[in-house]
């Protein structure tokens, strides 16, 4: 059951430079969509999120897309930092309680 | 801040073995939920309980697994006879409200590895 998904295992990137997540859903009956940063040997921990009815939120250095008619966002960070080097997943949501479909998550290692 | 507590941190047990996995939510929230990480897998939703019942549950949360809120604190996650595949991580979570609104995300407990064996 791939509805959400996200095609990049990993992604390395220069300190300082924009780090470009993407993510690409099936289901059109999404209303909400989240980012989620996991470090090794934690739980996964929010990090920003986007409603349907709209195409960008932005919180600091992090800012997600969303492109409704392609099923696609992506969560920019700018600048990159080491602190960032993580798992990030996309997740989303249909009106289920606390039902979230996750993505594979893309690991993400920033370079000094 | 708040946050999630789950005990223990790395169960091992033998296939066919009972096992709890424990959880203490945040002291307000209202909503419960399991999820689960097999190794190199997707997080993927078990359950969610709400009211002392469940809201929803996936095809994973079949007759082996069972919830309760046992004493006002406490989640729990009750696997009764384990298998090979119940071998993931366990995460527990909670959240204010049971839409996940603009804020009311959902937060996690760093998890309980089972090993079953």
């Amino acid at each position: 059951d791939q509805q959400v998904k996200q095609n990049s295992p990993s992604l390395s990137v220069q300190e300082g430079r924009i780090s470009i997540l993407n993510c690409d859903y099936t289901n059109s009956m999404f209303d909400y969509f989240l980012w989620y940063k996991k470090y090794p040997a934690e739980g996964p921990t929010f990090l920003i999120s986007i409603s349907s009815i709209k195409d960008k939120n932005e919180d600091g250095r992090f800012t997600v897309f969303l492109n409704k008619s392609a099923k696609h966002l992506s969560l920019h960070i700018v600048p990159s930092q080491p602190g960032d080097s993580a798992v990030y997943f996309c997740a989303a949501k249909t009106d289920s309680w606390g039902k979230l479909q996750f993505g594979a998550g893309t690991q993400v290692v920033v370079t000094p | 801040e708040p946050e999630v507590t789950q005990t223990p941190s790395h169960q091992v047990t033998q296939m066919g073995q009972e096992v709890i996995l424990r959880c203490v939510p945040i002291s307000n929230h209202l909503y419960f939920y399991w999820y689960r990480q097999i190794l190199g897998q997707k997080v993927e939703f078990l359950v969610s309980f709400y009211n002392n019942e469940i809201s929803e549950k996936s095809e994973i949360f079949d007759d082996q697994f069972s919830v309760e809120r046992p004493d006002g604190s406490n989640f729990t996650l009750k696997i009764r006879s384990t298998k090979l595949e119940d071998s993931a991580m366990y995460f527990c979570a909670s959240s204010e409200s049971g839409t996940v609104s603009t804020t009311g995300e959902l937060f996690f407990g760093e998890g309980s590895r089972l090993t079953v064996l």
